[in-house]
């Protein structure tokens, strides 16, 4: 069957603009997770949906991350004002429902800010 | 908060070689315990897991067993290939996973 899609495989932009990251969950799939995963680290969590609300959002850096599900199937991340330090592979995970539930692990969107 | 320490790399070995890989784990309650494994030009996967304590995962000749005790999650295989050359990631969970930092394992023909 399908596995998580993220898109675009790769994200190019400049300093100060923003970028919208979509991640694409496993059909039925009621969990979803957001990490960041800088080169040579493991990832890092960001935000986990439970349906359509944010149950957890702890791991956002700051206020110029947002992310939405609003049918609790397909998720954006959203990221303002980019700077630098925001280039990474943006990973997106969905699990059947939370807890100790298998993540699955889409490819990825690696940013890069120019 | 929670969090996990595994054995730095890289690690280089020679073909049927056996592979460990350290993992120890710092949680206030019982997570489940997992090995992710990132093959070059790939995204991550799961390698196996461990709900409980005593519990052993087992995928592709690689084994881990849940130890309370020690709070550690080794990650061992007997005979390395070449095709295991990898980026081994540790990681627990009580929803969210928390990461080590990664080994990279090179296995030589």
């Amino acid at each position: 069957g399908a596995g998580v899609s993220q898109t675009p495989s790769n994200k190019v932009t400049e300093k100060g603009k923003y970028v919208e990251l979509r991640c694409d969950p496993i059909s039925g799939h009621t969990a979803l997770y957001w990490y960041r995963q800088s080169l040579g680290q493991g990832p890092e969590f960001l935000i986990y949906f439970q349906g359509t609300g944010a149950a957890d959002d702890s791991g956002l850096p700051n206020d110029r991350f947002f992310a939405v599900r609003p049918e609790g199937s397909v998720s954006t991340l959203k990221i303002q004002r980019t700077e630098r330090g925001d280039s990474a592979v943006y990973l997106c995970a969905s699990s059947l429902n939370q807890g100790s539930d298998t993540q699955y692990f889409g490819p990825g969107t690696r940013l890069t800010v120019l | 908060g929670d969090s996990v320490t595994q054995m730095e790399g890289p690690v280089t070995l020679s073909e049927e070689a056996f592979l460990t890989i350290n993992c120890t784990y710092t949680a206030t309650g019982y997570p489940s315990l997992f090995w992710y494994v990132q093959y070059p030009g790939e995204g991550l996967q799961l390698l196996l897991k461990a709900t409980k304590a005593d519990d052993k995962g087992s995928n592709k000749g690689f084994e881990a067993t849940y130890r309370k005790e020690t709070t550690s999650f080794h990650l061992e295989k007997g005979s390395v290939q070449v095709s295991d050359s990898a980026v081994y990631f540790c990681a627990l969970s009580d929803y969210k996973l928390s990461f080590g930092a990664g080994t990279t394992v090179t296995v030589r023909a």
